[in-house]
């Protein structure tokens, strides 16, 4: 079964400062999906980026940027210029290639407070 | 696009009693639907599956009598709680996919439900 490791329970920033959130995954396919959730506290979930693992060039989102490392199964989230709106509670996601049933297994959660 | 709702947002129920959830995929056919709970501050956990038509998978553990999930249109799911009590209190969050080669799944903004 694949799952999904957050080692960080909590992160803290500075506004206008870099951010990494690490990912950890084991899994022994090799095509699926890799995601980065967004939860503030409204709860409600958003996505923040997402990579193709047959994909070598890492996926970038405006100020959201991920270090996609395959072999080491690693999937880590870079913030640049933290803004108060960034912080809340962010989820790493993995995701099948297979068509049937497109679940998503979810890490623990790293919540992040940006510090004015 | 691409929007799901959830209804009701928060319910207080009291103990013994039934309450439903619905979810709405506003502006798009969900063909696979999935119901997801979490505690505070805690991730999302995966209770079901539901293809429209066709009967909900449940996660292992989840009791498939106590959760009844019903996806009879392409647009609406709903969960049941039935002979809620206490320790059913939870946010529980839905998301809907456009079918199973979909990647990405959009997700409701959940509903807070407290039994007394």
């Amino acid at each position: 079964a694949q799952t999904v490791t957050q080692s960080q329970p909590e992160m803290s920033v500075q506004e206008a400062e870099t951010v990494t959130l690490s990912c950890t995954y084991d899994t022994s396919e090799s095509d699926y999906y890799l995601f980065w959730y967004k939860q503030p506290p409204s709860r409600q979930m958003i996505l923040v980026i997402r990579q193709e693992a047959y994909k070598q060039q890492n996926a970038t989102e405006n100020r959201f940027s991920v270090n996609f490392q395959k072999a080491a199964k690693s999937f880590s989230l870079k913030i640049s210029d933290s803004q108060l709106g960034d912080a809340a509670m962010y989820f790493c996601a993995y995701r099948d290639q297979e068509t049937s049933g497109s679940r998503l297994t979810f890490g623990e959660g790293t919540q992040l407070t940006v510090n004015p | 696009g691409a929007v799901v709702s959830q209804h009701p947002s928060r319910v207080i129920c009291k103990s013994g009693t039934s309450v439903k959830i619905e979810c709405r995929s506003l502006d798009f056919q969900a063909t696979t639907m999935f119901w997801y709970r979490q505690f505070p501050k805690q991730s999302l956990m995966l209770m079901a599956t539901s293809n429209e038509g066709s009967k909900a998978t449940y996660e292992q553990g989840v009791e498939k009598d106590k959760f009844l999930i019903n996806h009879a249109s392409l647009t609406l799911s709903t969960l049941t709680v039935t002979s809620a009590h206490p320790e059913d209190s939870s946010f529980y969050i839905c998301s809907a996919s456009r079918g199973p080669s979909s990647y990405e799944q959009y997700f409701g903004p959940g509903t807070r439900l407290t039994v007394t």
